[in-house]
C-alpha cells in the first residue's frame, strides 16, 4: 500500500532562511507527487506537482521541489522564507486512482521575525 | 482565478442529524472528490465522483454518507445521521482531465457534531 511520510511535524524557521521540508513516499512505482499548502482558515493550496520528467520543479510562491527516485523523497525547498509563509505544508502522492491522494500528516513552519 | 466554493463554511449539528454539505466545482471540470481532515489528522480521501456516479469510496465512506450531483452545478455529500467522529473539516476537490489535471480543492466546510 502507498503511504507517505512527513517526518517533521513542526519546523521554526527565521524571516529570510532557508526551508526544507521533507517529504518520503512509498509507492511501487512513480507516482504523481504534490505539494500543498494550507494557510489557517484556507483550503489547500496547491504548490507545485510532479508528473514525469525534470526531476526538479519549481512551484508558486519560490518554492521548488526535488524528485529524488533513489530515495523515494520529494522535499520541498525555498530559499529565502517570507512570514507570510508561515502555514501547513502537505506533501501527497496519486497512485492507483485518479484524483485519490493520499497525504502525509503535513508540516506546520512557524516564521520567527 | 477560477475555484471551487463550499457552503456552509461551518455548521453546527446534533448527533442523529441530517448534514448536506455543498460544493460548486469549476465549471468546466469533470471529477470531483471529496475528502475530510479530523482535527490533528491527514486529509483522507472518501469519495471520487464521475459521469453522475462513484467512481471510488474509501472504507470511511459507508452507507451513512452519500454524494449527488442534483444539478449542472453543484455537488453536494450528504451525511444522513450524523455521529461525533463525523466532526472534521471536508475538503471539495475538482479537477478537469484524469492524469495530468490537478486538483483544486475548496476551502473547506468545518463540521461540529455535538
Amino acid at each position: 500500500a502507498q503511504s507517505v511520510t512527513q517526518p517533521d511535524i513542526h519546523i521554526t524557521v527565521s524571516e529570510g532562511a532557508s526551508l526544507e521540508l521533507r517529504c518520503n513516499y512509498s509507492y511501487g512505482a512513480t507516482p504523481y507527487l504534490f505539494w500543498y499548502v494550507q494557510s489557517p482558515g484556507q483550503g489547500l493550496q496547491l504548490l507545485l506537482k510532479y508528473f514525469s520528467g525534470d526531476t526538479l520543479v519549481q512551484g508558486i510562491k519560490g518554492f521548488e521541489a526535488e524528485f529524488k527516485r533513489s530515495q523515494s523523497s520529494f522535499n520541498l525547498r525555498k530559499p529565502s522564507v517570507h512570514w507570510s509563509d508561515a502555514a501547513e505544508y502537505f506533501c501527497a502522492v496519486e497512485g492507483d486512482s485518479w484524483g485519490k491522494l493520499q497525504f502525509g500528516a503535513g508540516t506546520q513552519v512557524v516564521v520567527t521575525p | 482565478e477560477p475555484e471551487v466554493t463550499q457552503t456552509p463554511s461551518h455548521q453546527v449539528t446534533q448527533m442523529g442529524q441530517e448534514v448536506i454539505l455543498r460544493c460548486v466545482p469549476i465549471s468546466n471540470h469533470l471529477y470531483f472528490y471529496w475528502y475530510r481532515q479530523i482535527l490533528g489528522q491527514k486529509v483522507e480521501f472518501l469519495v471520487s465522483f464521475y459521469n453522475n456516479e462513484i467512481s471510488e469510496k474509501s472504507e470511511i465512506f459507508d452507507d451513512q454518507f452519500s454524494v449527488e450531483r442534483p444539478d449542472g452545478s453543484n455537488f453536494t455529500l450528504k451525511i444522513r445521521s450524523t455521529k461525533l467522529e463525523d466532526s472534521a473539516m471536508y475538503f471539495c476537490a475538482s479537477r478537469s482531465l484524469a492524469g495530468t489535471g490537478e486538483l483544486f480543492f475548496g476551502e473547506g466546510s468545518r463540521l461540529t457534531v455535538l
